[in-house]
C-alpha cells in the first residue's frame, strides 16, 4: 500500500529556516516523481514543484522557483521541502503527492504557521 | 503551460440533485485527469483517476467522463456528505501538474 507520511505542524518566526518531510513507503521510491502542493488558507491547490528521487532531477513552478528547495534522500525514502527565510505569506498547508501509475497518492499535509 | 479551467466556481444544490462539474484543459491531456473532494481541514481525497476510473471505496454515485480537453465529474444524487470543494488535476504533462481552481458545492 502506497503511503506518504508527512512531518508534523510547524510554527516558526519570520526569517527562520524550515525543512518539512514526506516519508514514502509501499512503492519504488526512486522510480516515481514526488510533488509538493501548497494550499493557502481558504484557497485552492497550487503545484510547487516535483523531484525524481532516482536522480534528484527537480523542477519548480515559476511561482516557487528560488523561494523553496525540494530534495530527496533515497536512503530514508524521504522527500523534503525547505525554506531558508520564512515569510508571513508562507502560512499554508503543504502536501506531498505521488503518482505511481494511474492513481495519485497524497500525504495528510503539514501545516506551517508563521505568526506575524 | 497547460491551464485547467473548472466551472462553475460555486454550485448551489439540494440533496438528491444531479450535479455536474466541468474541467477544461488548454491542451489535450488524453485521459490523465483526476478528481478530488476536499473538506475543510482535510487532505484532498481521490475520487476519480484516469478521467473515469472510480477509486476504491468511493460511492458509485460519483462518475467521471471525458478525454482530450473536456472532462466532467457527476454526482447522480447529491448526499449531505457530498457538500465540499472539488478539484480536477492533470497529470499528463509530467513532471508538471496543474489543478483546476475548485468548485464549492453548497447547500441550496
Amino acid at each position: 500500500e502506497v503511503q506518504l507520511v508527512q512531518s508534523g505542524a510547524e510554527v516558526r518566526k519570520t526569517g527562520e529556516s524550515l525543512k518539512i518531510s514526506c516519508k514514502a513507503s509501499g512503492y519504488s521510491f526512486t522510480s516515481y516523481w514526488i510533488a509538493w502542493v501548497r494550499q493557502m488558507p481558504g484557497k485552492g491547490l497550487e503545484w510547487m514543484g516535483i523531484i525524481y528521487p532516482g536522480d534528484s532531477d527537480t523542477r519548480y513552478s515559476p511561482s516557487f522557483q528560488g523561494q523553496v528547495t525540494i530534495s530527496a534522500d533515497k536512503s530514508t525514502r524521504t522527500a523534503y521541502l525547505q525554506w531558508t527565510s520564512l515569510k508571513a505569506s508562507d502560512i499554508a498547508m503543504y502536501y506531498c503527492a505521488t503518482s505511481t501509475g494511474d492513481r495519485v497518492y497524497w500525504g495528510l499535509g503539514t501545516q506551517v504557521t508563521v505568526p506575524s | 503551460d497547460i491551464q485547467m479551467t473548472q466551472s462553475p466556481s460555486t454550485l448551489s444544490a439540494s440533496v438528491g440533485d444531479r450535479v455536474t462539474i466541468t474541467c477544461r484543459a488548454s491542451q489535450s491531456i488524453s485521459n490523465w485527469l483526476a478528481w478530488y473532494q476536499q473538506k475543510p481541514g482535510k487532505a484532498p481525497k481521490l475520487l476519480i483517476y484516469k478521467a473515469s476510473s472510480l477509486e476504491g471505496g468511493v460511492p458509485s454515485r460519483f462518475s467521471g467522463s471525458g478525454s482530450g480537453t473536456e472532462f466532467t465529474l457527476s454526482i447522480s444524487s447529491l448526499q449531505p456528505d457530498d457538500f465540499a470543494t472539488y478539484y480536477c488535476q492533470q497529470y499528463y504533462f509530467y513532471p508538471s501538474w496543474t489543478f483546476g481552481q475548485g468548485t464549492k458545492v453548497e447547500i441550496k
